[in-house]
This record gives structure tokens, C-alpha cells and sequence, in this order.
């Protein structure tokens, strides 16, 4: 069954600093990975998805997301962060046999000023 | 246009109460979901629906009874529930049914505190 792993349960950045959210799955075919992301008392918006068309993703608010196939991963990241970025984000991958969602259990990032 | 809109916002309610969430999207959507999600943690499948019929139940229990009145509506009818429902419930719409064919979108959820 496909799975994914978020290094990380907090992250804390400076405002201006890089931001890398790392995200690694498993899966026995190509997967489709998300990442969403959940503001304090919100739903969950998607930042970006990858889908086998091109290995960088580009999604919103500056974020962008490489799939690496030899390392199984899809890490997340933005060049500058901003104080408006903080909040939960969680990377997910497409269950082939079920069609499910099945989610990290989620990174939190904190950025301070 | 990928607003899914859910309805209320917040919710509280007694163990003997019988209270319903509603969940809208207008995309032309054919495949809704509802997720429960507990603090800190990611949310959690409850139900799909695929053309208006249940076609996934994560075993979850009676006192919560989706329905799908119509491709744009989606009701979760919650009826004796325990404290430890209370949670944030989630709800989604896709094009279909199926992670690998499309992208899910959420709503802003329904913060439901049991008492």
C-alpha cells in the first residue's frame, strides 16, 4: 500500500529564509503527491500536485515541489519565507488499489520575524 | 471557480441532539467526500461519493448518516454522538472518484464540539 513520510512535525524558519518541508512515499507504481496546505481553523488548500508530467512543480504563493523517483521523494520548498506561510502543511499520495487520499501526518512551520 | 462551501461553520451539540452538516459545490463535480479531522492530526476518510452513490464507507459508525441529495450537495445527518466526535469535518468534491484521476478540493470545514 502506498504511504508518506514527513520528516519533521515542526519546522521554524526565519522570515527571508529558505523553507524545506520534506515529504518521502512509497509506492510500488508512479504516484500521484500533493501537498495542501491548512491556515489555523481552515480547510485544506492544494499547493501543488505532481502527476508524471515534469519532475518540478510549481503551485501557489511561491512554493515548489521536486519529485525524485531514486529517492522517493517530494520535498517542498519556497526560497523566501514569508509570515504568512505559517501554518500545516501535509503531502499526500494517491492510493492505486483503493483511490484514496492517503496524507502525511503533517508539518507545521512556524516563521518568525 | 473551486470553492466548496460547507455550512455552519461551528456546531455544538448535546449527545441527544440531531443536527446535520451540508456541503456545496458547483464545479460539476461527481465524486464528494467527507474527511473528520482531529487536532494536530490529517484528516481522515469517513465517506465518497460517486455520482450521487455511496461508493465508499470507512466503517464508520450509524450515528453518522451521509446523504447525496444531488450532484452538488453533499449532508452528513449526525444523530447521538459522543464527545469524541467533536472534531473539524471536512468535505471535498473531485471531478471523479478515484485520487489518481483528480485532484480533491476542501471545504473550510465544520468545527463540532459534542457536549
Amino acid at each position: 500500500a502506498q504511504s508518506v513520510t514527513q520528516l519533521g512535525s515542526h519546522v521554524s524558519v526565519s522570515e527571508g529564509a529558505l523553507v524545506l518541508l520534506r515529504c518521502n512515499y512509497s509506492s510500488s507504481v508512479p504516484p500521484y503527491l500533493f501537498w495542501y496546505v491548512q491556515y489555523p481553523n481552515q480547510g485544506l488548500q492544494l499547493l501543488l500536485k505532481y502527476t508524471s508530467a515534469a519532475t518540478l512543480v510549481k503551485g501557489i504563493n511561491g512554493f515548489e515541489a521536486e519529485f525524485k523517483k531514486s529517492e522517493t521523494s517530494f520535498h517542498l520548498t519556497k526560497p523566501s519565507a514569508h509570515m504568512s506561510d505559517a501554518a500545516e502543511y501535509f503531502c499526500a499520495v494517491s492510493d492505486h488499489n483503493t483511490d484514496k487520499l492517503i496524507f502525511g501526518t503533517g508539518t507545521r512551520l512556524q516563521v518568525f520575524p | 471557480d473551486t470553492e466548496v462551501t460547507q455550512t455552519p461553520k461551528h456546531l455544538v451539540m448535546g449527545m441527544t441532539n440531531k443536527k446535520s452538516l451540508k456541503c456545496e459545490q458547483h464545479m460539476g463535480h461527481r465524486a464528494m467526500y467527507w474527511y473528520k479531522q482531529k487536532a494536530k492530526k490529517p484528516p481522515e476518510l469517513m465517506f465518497v461519493y460517486s455520482y450521487e452513490k455511496l461508493s465508499i464507507n470507512e466503517s464508520v459508525p450509524s450515528r453518522f448518516s451521509p446523504e447525496c441529495p444531488n450532484s452538488s450537495l453533499l449532508n452528513l445527518h449526525l444523530h447521538a454522538l459522543q464527545p469524541e466526535d467533536s472534531a473539524l469535518y471536512l468535505c471535498a468534491s473531485s471531478r471523479l472518484a478515484g485520487a489518481d484521476t483528480d485532484t480533491q478540493y476542501f471545504g473550510p470545514g465544520t468545527r463540532l464540539t459534542v457536549l
